[in-house]
């Protein structure tokens, strides 16, 4: 059953605009995290939250997690044409690290 | 580091045959996972190992889905007989997770089955 459900399904924007994917999940979480996948580098981990953190930040990406509306935000700033992508969250909540996948959002940046 | 390794990349079949997939997982990694995903949606497990022990095979179709980690290292994915909704890449990721912790999983670069 999917747990995680990305929106929006679709997102274009141009080289240097932020992106913004939200994810919501739908019972009590270990961690979320978010993982991308091209064609190129195939499924790639981008960054892990725990269910008791609520902002984490790596280079240009930003995420967010609010446990109590069960959501989480990524914010990819000033956007580049490599990361054109699908951007997937998946929620942890076995506690044994069992990855449960949304459907992703597709961001095509265009230069 | 050398990543997970997966074999073969590409499997054209007809529907009733048979196929294998290999996989290879980072050396050390304890835990390895074999994920199903349909073009345009997400991953799905299939299974989750825990070295030779199967922790999570509640969304294997067991009666043609089998999978073995023998000796805790690499694993094989077997469909028998195939049908055509098997059609997916099959992917397998591994992580150095201990229960109760917090891991990243390592993918590699999949399978794509055809089933015709």
């Amino acid at each position: 059953s999917q747990q995680g459900e990305e929106d929006p399904q679709a997102l274009s924007i141009q080289e240097g605009e932020n992106a913004t994917m939200n994810c919501s999940y739908k019972t009590s979480i270990n961690n979320l995290q978010w993982y991308r996948q091209n064609s190129g580098r195939g499924l790639v981990h981008l960054i892990l939250i725990r269910s008791n953190e609520r902002e984490k930040h790596s280079g240009r990406l930003r995420v967010t997690l609010d446990t109590s509306k069960k959501s989480s935000s990524l914010l990819i700033t000033a956007s580049r044409a490599a990361d054109t992508a699908s951007y997937f969250c998946a929620t942890d909540d076995s506690g044994y690290s069992t990855l449960t996948f949304g459907k992703g959002t597709m961001l095509l940046v265009s230069p | 580091e050398a990543g997970v390794a997966q074999s073969p990349r590409y499997k054209i079949i007809e529907k009733r045959q048979s196929v294998a997939f290999w996989c290879n997982p980072i050396s050390g990694h304890a835990t390895l996972y074999w994920y199903q995903q349909i073009l345009g949606q997400g991953p799905k497990l299939l299974i989750q190992f825990q070295n030779n022990g199967v922790v999570d095979d509640s969304q294997l179709p067991k009666d043609r889905f089998s999978a073995e980690r023998l000796k805790g290292v690499d694993s094989t994915l077997k469909i028998q007989p195939a049908k055509l909704e098997d059609s997916a890449v099959y992917l397998c990721a591994s992580s150095t997770m201990l229960t109760g912790s917090h891991y990243e999983q390592y993918f590699g670069p999949g399978t794509r089955l055809t089933v015709t």
